[in-house]
């Protein structure tokens, strides 16, 4: 079936750690983003891309690292310098037309410990 | 900058009865306007979108959404809600940048739904 998996689902880190957040789609799609939810706050813009080898930062990226070696997979490094990880993320992707709908992973839990 | 405000954090209603989410926008141009739910620990499902043409837009599971230029709302409508749809629901305004479509979302309600 088509569609974005995430994954781990459920990860825990000790302080000082970086961690990566796996995301692969088969849709095809050009464009990527990763969102970060916390409770009351909506989704957060972290990074995008919208083609291979390239990516922008979104609203809150500092903390963060990704990379988009192949079109259908766009990890998420969350690094020792974010001061708050604990959250929920989601992948989501879309494709190169304007008002395109973007569709969502399933969402991975990160937990600082 | 865009944003997008929820004014309603919760809605409690009855099996049955309609239902009426809000969503007020801010956006210099023509926005395109997105309803998502989300069930607990889950990604997020889009409901309908807004794009242009018929200001009344039809989704999924039996919501609609009306896009009101004038008082840049776009308010998400069922007539009668199931006890399935409790959940939590998110109006975002999409601007595009490139081939890439940035997502200002809302801070969600969350509806609870009594049998």
């Amino acid at each position: 079936d088509g569609g974005i998996t995430q994954s781990p689902k459920y990860l825990f880190r000790k302080e000082g750690q970086n961690v990566t957040l796996s995301c692969e789609q088969n849709l095809n799609h050009d464009a990527m983003y990763w969102y970060r939810q916390d409770p009351g706050q909506g989704l957060r813009l972290i990074y995008y891309s919208q083609i291979v080898n390239d990516f922008q930062k979104g609203d809150i990226a500092e903390g963060y690292s990704v990379s988009r070696e192949k079109k259908e997979s766009f990890p998420l490094t969350v690094t020792s310098a974010q001061k708050n990880p604990t959250a929920f993320y989601l992948c989501a992707s879309s494709i190169r037309t304007a008002g395109n709908t973007i569709y969502f992973g399933e969402g991975s839990w990160l937990t600082v410990v | 900058a865009q944003s997008v405000t929820q004014p309603d954090i919760h809605i409690t209603v009855s099996e049955g009865a309609s239902l009426e989410l809000r969503c007020n926008y801010s956006y210099g141009a023509t926005p395109y306007l997105f309803w998502y739910v989300q069930s607990p620990g889950q990604g997020l499902q889009l409901l309908l979108k807004y794009f242009s043409g018929d200001t009344l837009v039809q989704g999924i599971k039996g919501f609609e959404a009306e896009f009101k230029r004038s008082q840049s709302s776009f308010n998400l409508r069922k007539p009668s809600v199931h006890w399935s749809d409790a959940a939590e629901y998110f109006c975002a305004v999409g601007v595009n940048t490139g081939t890439a479509s940035k997502l200002t979302f809302g801070t969600g309600t969350r509806l609870q739904v009594t049998l």
